[in-house]
């Protein structure tokens, strides 16, 4: 199994700022991917993290609004632009190794916008 | 919606109780996979069965799947104060690699 680093575990931020939330994987991971977890609710997918290239967005959710990278096979981050208080939500960054495998998660970025 | 629905959205029960969560899809899976999830972090992996095994156990828990009726149930044994969390059913999407996640049953295990 791989162990996956999540930084920060908290922020709070004021409106019209960004954060940038990074996910760093013990060992290689094949897929990585972001996701958002509004309060009280289930996972809901922003993007899959593409290794050097660009990330490909779910409905709903656009590059200028959540810019990722992921310069390598072990590395992500996610930045939450403009931030407005809609976007507090938990962001979790999970990995897996094969198409029909497990997926490993971060201990998610729980955010606050003020 | 590929999305599972899970009933009950919350459950309480007394420690040494037995606890069962169900799960129900809507499209054709290769696997369901269950998670837990302890007061808003990440989520944890717990047991995957595949769309060609009916049942697996792991420890305490026991998981059914039924591909007919589209639905998966949990079952945890002689639950704890500890096993208090979300429990969440996921499955691959179709054509891609990530997981669709359902809506969650939120375990409350009274000590």
């Amino acid at each position: 199994s791989a162990v996956i680093s999540q930084k920060p575990s908290r922020d709070i931020c004021q409106r019209g700022t960004s954060l940038t939330i990074q996910c760093q994987v013990d060992s290689q991971v094949t897929m990585m991917f972001w996701y958002r977890q509004q309060p009280g609710q289930s996972l809901t997918l922003i993007a899959t993290a593409n290794q050097g290239s660009e990330a490909t967005y779910e409905s709903g959710f656009v590059i200028d609004k959540f810019p990722i990278s992921r310069p390598n096979l072990t590395f992500s981050t996610l930045t939450v632009s403009n931030m407005s208080p809609e976007d507090s939500s938990i962001y979790l960054c999970s990995g897996k190794v094969g198409g029909d495998t497990e997926a490993f998660f971060g201990q998610g970025t729980r955010l606050t916008v003020v | 919606s590929q999305q599972g629905e899970e009933d009950p959205q919350a459950l309480s029960i007394q420690e040494g109780e037995n606890a069962t969560m169900n799960c129900s899809y809507k499209t054709s899976i290769n696997n369901l996979q269950w998670y837990r999830q302890n007061s808003g972090r990440g989520l944890v992996h717990l047991i995957l069965i595949r769309s060609n095994e009916r049942e697996k156990h792991s420890g305490r828990l026991r998981v059914t799947l039924d591909t007919s009726k589209k639905s998966s149930s949990l079952l945890i044994t002689a639950s704890r104060a500890a096993d208090t969390a979300s429990y969440f059913c996921a499955s691959p999407r179709r054509g891609a690699n990530n997981l669709f996640f359902g809506t969650g049953t939120r375990l409350t295990v009274i000590p």
